[in-house]
């Protein structure tokens, strides 16, 4: 399996933008996660899903942001109108609900910034 | 709630060097530990992880954490550290395979 893939690996955009980050999870996953990095914040939990239902989404700062998951493959993170403030790196990780293993496993990121 | 709290934000240790990366928690309920690490413009990768048996874990690179139960601590080690050890290296903590809570985060400087 390539790991989970994340699109586009680097976003810039202008302040007042739709931005839309992608994630394609590890194939039978059942658990997705997206994560954001800062360095005043550090890795914070935005939001999760289990078989494509958000399960947790108490870390979505704004109503700026919102998740989806049409399908066990693919997640999308937008947010509408973006901010400087939200320039980060954006995680998405996957993870298996599988007798013990727990590990969860990271994209690469998006690096968005917001100017 | 669970929470993580590394207290150094950055080691700075010479090669060969043995070192100590520290993490403590705080959970009402028993809990799963973990380490990952993030090289420059890279994603987390698992180190290693505690989840019930042995309180001493072997990871990948040459690292072990030891799980103190009563000290609710974590703390990474590594008897001798390269260069390309050098990194930040997370903390989390789960109740579960949902919601892993990260620590801050320390950055480990590995110089000749």
């Amino acid at each position: 399996d390539a790991g989970v893939i994340q699109s586009p690996r680097h976003e810039v955009t202008e302040m007042g933008q739709e931005v839309t980050l992608r994630c394609k999870p590890i194939s039978g996953h059942d658990y997705l996660f997206w994560y954001r990095q800062t360095m005043m914040r550090g890795l914070e939990l935005l939001i999760y899903f289990n078989n494509n239902v958000p399960i947790d989404d108490s870390g979505m700062p704004e109503d700026r942001f919102s998740a989806k998951m049409p399908n066990a493959s693919f997640s999308t993170l937008k947010i509408q109108p973006s901010e400087p403030r939200d320039s980060a790196v954006y995680f998405c990780a996957s993870s298996a609900r599988r007798s013990s293993n727990t590990e969860a496993f990271f994209g690469q990121g998006t690096r968005l910034t917001v100017v | 709630a669970q929470s993580v709290t590394q207290l150094d934000s950055q080691v700075p240790v010479f090669e060969e060097a043995p070192v100590e990366l520290r993490c403590n928690y705080s959970s009402s309920v028993s809990v799963y530990l973990f380490w990952y690490v993030q090289y420059p413009n890279q994603g987390l990768q698992l180190l290693l992880k505690y989840l019930s048996g042995s309180t001493l874990v072997k990871g990948i690179n040459g690292f072990e954490a030891e799980f103190n139960k009563s000290q609710t601590s974590f703390h990474l080690r590594k008897p001798s550290v390269h260069i390309s050890d050098t990194a930040e290296y997370f903390c989390a903590v789960s109740t579960g395979f949902q919601k892993l809570v990260f620590g801050t985060g320390t950055r480990l400087l590995v110089s000749p």
